[in-house]
């Protein structure tokens, strides 16, 4: 199992750019989360999907974030335009429903560090 | 609202002593998980112990123990015998499998673990 893949694992660019990240959930977990990790806010979730189907936006900072998950396989979180507050590691986990129901957490991937200049 | 506090910002511990990492939390749902993870200075997040707040006996994993107790609405996590490879931010989560926000995981401002040779 390659676990949960996230590219790129580190990106810089210009403020006003347009940034995409990606990532590949573990075959078979019906659950994908996006968080982001600042140090002033810590670990804050910024949305959810279950079964490709977006459950719970509520942290997306603002209209500049958008996520999509067009098949099991993949998810993109995409900020456009980017601004140097948006910087910060981006985290992408997995799960599946038994392992919820087992309580026993999420899998993370290596994130995205997100530098906005 | 679900809240995690980890009121140590930064912790030292001599090698091979053991090391208590606090945690307290606030939920009313009577039905709650709570995990820790490890995030060492590459990034990734790493599972470490689970708690279900139905469980009778505290968690143990190899050298991680979590001390739940429950009418204090505490979980620390205790690292026995610690190791230099243990150096690493550590952070307390709750899930509420429940209501608003059941399927994501609510993080603490995490401690930082530094282990003196």
């Amino acid at each position: 199992d390659a676990g949960v893949i996230q590219s790129p694992r580190h990106e810089v660019t210009e403020m006003g750019q347009e940034v995409t990240l990606r990532c590949k959930p573990i075959s078979g977990h019906d659950y994908l989360f996006w968080y982001r990790q600042t140090m002033m806010r810590g670990l804050e979730l910024l949305i959810y999907f279950n079964n490709n189907v977006p459950i719970d936006d509520s942290g997306m900072p603002e209209d500049r974030f958008s996520a999509k998950m067009p098949n099991a396989s993949f998810s993109t979180l995409k900020i456009q335009p980017s601004e140097p507050r948006d910087s910060a590691v981006y985290f992408c986990a997995s799960s599946h429903q038994a392992t919820h129901k087992a309580n026993y957490g999420y899998t993370f991937g290596s994130g995205t560090r997100l530098t906005v200049v | 609202a679900q809240k995690i506090t980890q009121t140590q910002p930064g912790m030292f511990v001599q090698e091979k002593e053991a090391v208590t990492l606090d945690c307290t939390y606030d939920t009313s749902d009577p039905s709650y998980g709570l995990f820790w993870y490890k995030q060492p200075s590459s990034g990734e997040m790493i599972f470490l112990i689970y708690q279900g707040s139905y469980d009778q006996q505290n968690a143990t994993e190899g050298r991680y123990s979590l001390n739940f107790q429950k009418a204090r609405k505490s979980a620390n996590l205790v690292i026995s015998a610690s190791q230099l490879g243990d150096s690493a931010m550590y952070f307390c989560a709750m899930r509420c499998p429940s209501g608003a926000g059941s399927y994501q995981l609510t993080f603490g401002k995490g401690t930082k673990l530094s282990v003196i040779p």
